[in-house]
């Protein structure tokens, strides 16, 4: 069993549309979660992060974290195409240099 | 801008020459590492270095290898590059365990290529 399982996708929604991205993970030590947005061609960069269990909210960007079912999302609201990449979980154990990623959901919203 | 820099962007090599990516960062982070990432897959920490010490995941193959001279540079070496060596290859940095080590900040990635 992987440590992190993220469906691939890919995942093709109209604009102005909520978007749902989830991953579920096995190590309960896990503390931090990530979510790291991928443009073509470029390396992956930090979107969100939340520390434990709860909600986050920033901006049409809202992170949930269960850590009893090991299961977190990640929400857009009124997606734009620019929205367009593949975005990846992370997870890592707190005071701790490893992360590990998910393989990454590539979204595609169409205008 | 602070950044991590890659070089170079794509990389073609031949089926068991020696090659050498690099990767340079102007954040001054004490911790850099090197991802492997297959198209579709999961990027895949190979090692990573708080300041001079090296730290080798389990599963990476002795094929690779990697130096870090200074604060500033690391490089991932290749020894004897196989076809299903053919990856991008991502270098990211943080600042250390403690402080904010959940953010990386990763480079653009080095495409690489073995005929």
């Amino acid at each position: 069993q992987k440590e992190v399982e993220q469906d691939p996708g890919p995942l093709s929604v109209p604009e102005g549309a909520i978007v749902s991205l989830n991953c579920t993970y096995s190590n309960s030590a896990f503390q931090y979660f990530m979510w790291y947005r991928q443009y073509s061609r470029k390396g992956p960069e930090l979107l969100m992060y939340t520390y434990s269990s709860g909600n986050k909210e920033d901006g049409r960007f809202t992170a949930q974290v269960d850590k009893s079912s090991k299961y977190i999302s990640l929400f857009i609201r009124d997606s734009q195409p620019s929205d367009s990449a593949t975005y990846l979980c992370a997870m890592s154990y707190y005071n701790n240099n490893d992360m590990r990623f998910g393989a990454g959901t590539r979204l595609t919203v169409k205008p | 801008d602070a950044m991590v820099i890659q070089n170079p962007r794509y990389q073609v090599t031949q089926f068991g020459k020696p090659v050498t990516l690099s990767c340079s960062q102007t954040l001054n982070h004490n911790v850099m590492y090197w991802y492997q990432q297959k198209s579709s897959q999961a990027p895949k920490l190979l090692f990573h270095y708080y300041d001079k010490d090296f730290n080798n995941e389990a599963d990476t193959p002795d094929n690779f290898q990697s130096r870090r001279p200074n604060t500033s540079f690391c490089f991932l070496d290749i020894r004897s590059p196989g076809l299903g060596d053919a990856a991008m290859y991502l270098c990211a940095t943080s600042t250390g365990p403690g402080q904010s080590s959940y953010e990386q900040y990763f480079g653009p990635g080095t495409r690489l290529t073995v005929t």
